[in-house]
């Protein structure tokens, strides 16, 4: 089915220990971001990537890694989990930067994320 | 900078009752605003938006805001509730910080409960 999809939806594991969180779309949008969601704090955008091999830092980058090989795919690793890095986790991407502006923005299911 | 400042972390009504969830906002340009809403363990999905054009904006579901400049509000309303309205709402604005890294900037949600 076309889409956005997460994977896993729920994760479990220890701090210090490394995660990635998958996300795949089936639109060939240009544009794809991850945002992590905090009580209390909205969505708050930790990176973004513009095309295959583009990416850049959002608000709260630090403790994540992106990568984009491919038009479809946008994982995030966590090198070393933390505690602070417990949230749930939203990829969505966007057809381009206007519309993307505009909030034509397509999010996944999310993942949620415990570290221990 | 801009901001938005959702005035309630919870509303709660009964069905059939109008619905009225408040937002308001600063920028120091003439803002885009949106509204997404987001149900129990799924994405975030665009309500509506208003980017300058009509100050009354309609949007999906039924649901409505009004920009009102004098106020620097944006809230969104519904005449009447329905149980599948239960979900969190976001107040989001458009933000402006040249040099492309221009974005979008969430408030912290309202949790809408609708009472039977």
């Amino acid at each position: 089915d076309a889409g956005i999809t997460q994977s896993p939806r729920y994760k479990i594991t220890e701090t210090g220990r490394q995660v990635t969180l998958m996300c795949h779309q089936t639109w060939s949008h240009s544009y794809m971001f991850w945002y992590r969601q905090d009580l209390g704090h909205g969505l708050r955008l930790i990176y973004y990537s513009a095309a295959a091999d583009i990416t850049d830092k959002g608000e709260v980058p630090d403790g994540y890694v992106v990568s984009r090989s491919k038009t479809e795919n946008f994982p995030l690793t966590l090198e070393s989990a933390t505690r602070s890095q417990t949230s749930v986790y939203f990829c969505a991407s966007s057809e381009s930067r206007g519309l993307a502006l505009a909030g034509e923005l397509f999010f996944g299911e999310g993942s949620r994320l415990t570290v221990l | 900078a801009q901001s938005v400042t959702q005035l309630d972390s919870h509303v709660s009504v009964s069905e059939g009752t109008p619905v009225l969830l408040r937002c308001n906002y600063s920028s120091s340009y003439s803002p885009s605003l949106f509204w997404y809403v987001q149900h129990p363990n799924k994405g975030l999905q665009l309500l509506l938006k208003y980017t300058s054009a009509a100050t009354l904006v309609k949007g999906i579901n039924g649901f409505e805001a009004e920009f009102k400049k004098s106020e620097t509000s944006f809230h969104l309303t519904k005449p009447s509730a329905h149980m599948s309205d239960a979900a969190e709402y976001f107040c989001v604005v458009r933000t402006y910080s040249g040099g492309g890294a221009d974005g979008l900037t969430f408030g912290k949600g309202t949790h809408l409960i609708i009472q039977p």
